[in-house]
């Protein structure tokens, strides 16, 4: 039981390219999420999705696209990377329990990115 | 939209000293969860709150959920070096996403 699996842990790209990063996990959870940790900011939500087939927005959506084919994989494409997508992003899955709630994360590893 | 606030944003112990953080919703929640990020790490999930003046304990770590669900705190009886790391508290309203706070780091001094 591997958990949540991210990868590249580290990544160094150039203004203008795009990459997907990589997140999978092996616990059969229904939502999947995509967050950014910058300093001071604490974790902002990229996209998430509760089901396969099923993605949405969260609060800095731009300049990046997710896709849910299967459950077990939630991969975050950045379309053009710019200088402002330097951060370290974690993926993280959960279930629901009764009464509607998802029951605690569990994340990634995370992914550190640099765009110079 | 929905915003957790979190303080204080530091804290320095000397180790064997109380800690607690507190966390403030802008909206009434279904449920709060914390978290705790070692230096360097990944947020490892801690415990979840759903009752309104829920208290829960793990061992020198109690938790609590005010009665208006809509804060909570975290507290640490004398504080050890493994204690070391940030402390964030996420909670949300129904089906919404999960919102994090900004976090409480907490440094213990030997």
């Amino acid at each position: 039981n591997a958990g949540v699996t991210q990868t590249p842990k580290f990544q160094v790209l150039k203004t203008g390219q795009s990459m997907t990063l990589q997140c999978a996990q092996d616990m059969n959870h229904e939502y999947m999420s995509w967050y950014r940790q910058d300093p001071g900011m604490g974790l902002r939500l990229i996209h998430y999705s509760v089901g396969a087939g099923i993605t949405d927005q969260g609060e800095v959506p731009n300049g990046y696209n997710v896709s849910r084919s299967t459950t077990e994989d939630f991969p975050l494409r950045l379309l053009s990377a710019a200088p402002s997508q330097t951060s370290v992003y974690f993926c993280a899955s959960s279930y629901s329990i009764p009464g509607g709630v998802n029951y605690g994360y569990t994340f990634g590893s995370g992914t550190r990115l640099t765009v110079v | 939209g929905q915003q957790v606030m979190q303080i204080p944003q530091y804290q320095h112990v000397q180790e064997g000293e109380d800690f607690t953080t507190y966390c403030n919703s802008s909206t009434t929640l279904s449920n709060i969860q914390w978290y705790k990020q070692r230096p360097g790490g990944h947020p490892v999930f801690l415990i979840q709150l759903v009752k309104s003046g829920e208290v829960k304990k793990q061992k020198r770590l109690t938790f609590q959920f005010g009665e208006a669900k809509k804060n909570s705190s975290l507290h640490i009886t004398a504080t050890q070096t493994t204690d070391v790391g940030t402390y964030f508290c996420a909670g949300n309203s129904g089906n919404t996403p999960l919102v994090f706070g900004k976090g409480t780091r907490l440094s213990v001094i030997a």
